[in-house]
C-alpha cells in the first residue's frame, strides 16, 4: 500500500528555533513532494514543493531537504515564529496525480 | 494564484436531511476537483474525484449513493450529503488544479455538523 509516514506527531518549538518535520515514503515511483500548511477551520494551503532531481528546496524561511536513496524528505521552518503555529502535511505523488498525504504534524511556536 | 471558494463554510442540519456544498475554481478552469474529507486531528481522506461531464470516480469504501458529486462546468462542483447522519459530521474540503501537471490547491472547508 501507498503510504507516506510522517513524524513527529506534534512539535513545540521557541520563537526564533528551527522546527523539523520528517517524512517517508515507500513507493519508488513517487516524484513529487509538496508540504501543506493547515491553520484550524481553513483548508491545506501549498507551502512549499520538490522534485527528486534536487536534494534542497528553499524558500525564505522554508526549506525541504530531501534524500532519494533513502526515501525520505523533510521540512525545515528556520526561525520559527508563532504565526507558524498550524498543522503540516506533508504528500507525495507520482507527477501530479492523486496525493498520498502524511498524518499531519501539529506545530506550536511558543512566544 | 489559483484560487478555490468553497460553500458554505459551516452547516448544521438535522438526521435525515440533504446538505449541498459547492465548489468553485475562482479564475481559472478545473476539469477535475476532488473531494477530501478530514476528521479533527486527521490527515485528509481522498473521497472521490469529480470530473466534469461525466461520472466521479469514488475511492474504496466511500458510499457514492450518500455523497452525491456533480460537475456540470468547468468552474462547479458540488457535494451533496444525502440522509445525512451524526457520523457524516466532518470538515469536507475540495480541491482543483489549473492544469493536469500543476499543483493541487484546496478549498477552505465545509464543516458539517448533523444534529
Amino acid at each position: 500500500q501507498q503510504q507516506v509516514k510522517q513524524s513527529p506527531q506534534s512539535l513545540i518549538v521557541q520563537k526564533g528555533g528551527i522546527s523539523i518535520i520528517n517524512c517517508a515514503y515507500e513507493n519508488t515511483a513517487f516524484d513529487y513532494f509538496p508540504w501543506y500548511q493547515q491553520f484550524p477551520g481553513k483548508g491545506p494551503a501549498l507551502l512549499i514543493a520538490i522534485r527528486p532531481d534536487v536534494s534542497e528546496k528553499k524558500e525564505g524561511r522554508f526549506t525541504i531537504s530531501f534524500n532519494k536513496s533513502a526515501k525520505q524528505f523533510s521540512l525545515h521552518i528556520m526561525d520559527s515564529q508563532p504565526g507558524d503555529s498550524a498543522t503540516y502535511f506533508c504528500a507525495a505523488s507520482r507527477g501530479y496525480s492523486t496525493l498520498t498525504f502524511g498524518k499531519g504534524t501539529m506545530l506550536l511556536v511558543s512566544p | 494564484g489559483a484560487v478555490v471558494s468553497q460553500h458554505p463554510s459551516r452547516v448544521i442540519c438535522k438526521s435525515g436531511t440533504s446538505v449541498k456544498i459547492e465548489c468553485r475554481s475562482l479564475d481559472f478552469q478545473a476539469t477535475t476537483m476532488f473531494w477530501y474529507r478530514q476528521f479533527p486531528k486527521q490527515s485528509l481522506m481522498l473521497m472521490a474525484t469529480s470530473n466534469e461531464g461525466s461520472k466521479a470516480t469514488y475511492e474504496q469504501g466511500v458510499e457514492k449513493d450518500k455523497f452525491l458529486i456533480n460537475h456540470a462546468s468547468l468552474t462547479l462542483s458540488t457535494l451533496t450529503v444525502t440522509s445525512a447522519h451524526p457520523e457524516d459530521s466532518s470538515f469536507y474540503i475540495c480541491s482543483a488544479r489549473v492544469g493536469d501537471n500543476s499543483p493541487l490547491h484546496f478549498g477552505n472547508g465545509t464543516r458539517l455538523t448533523v444534529t
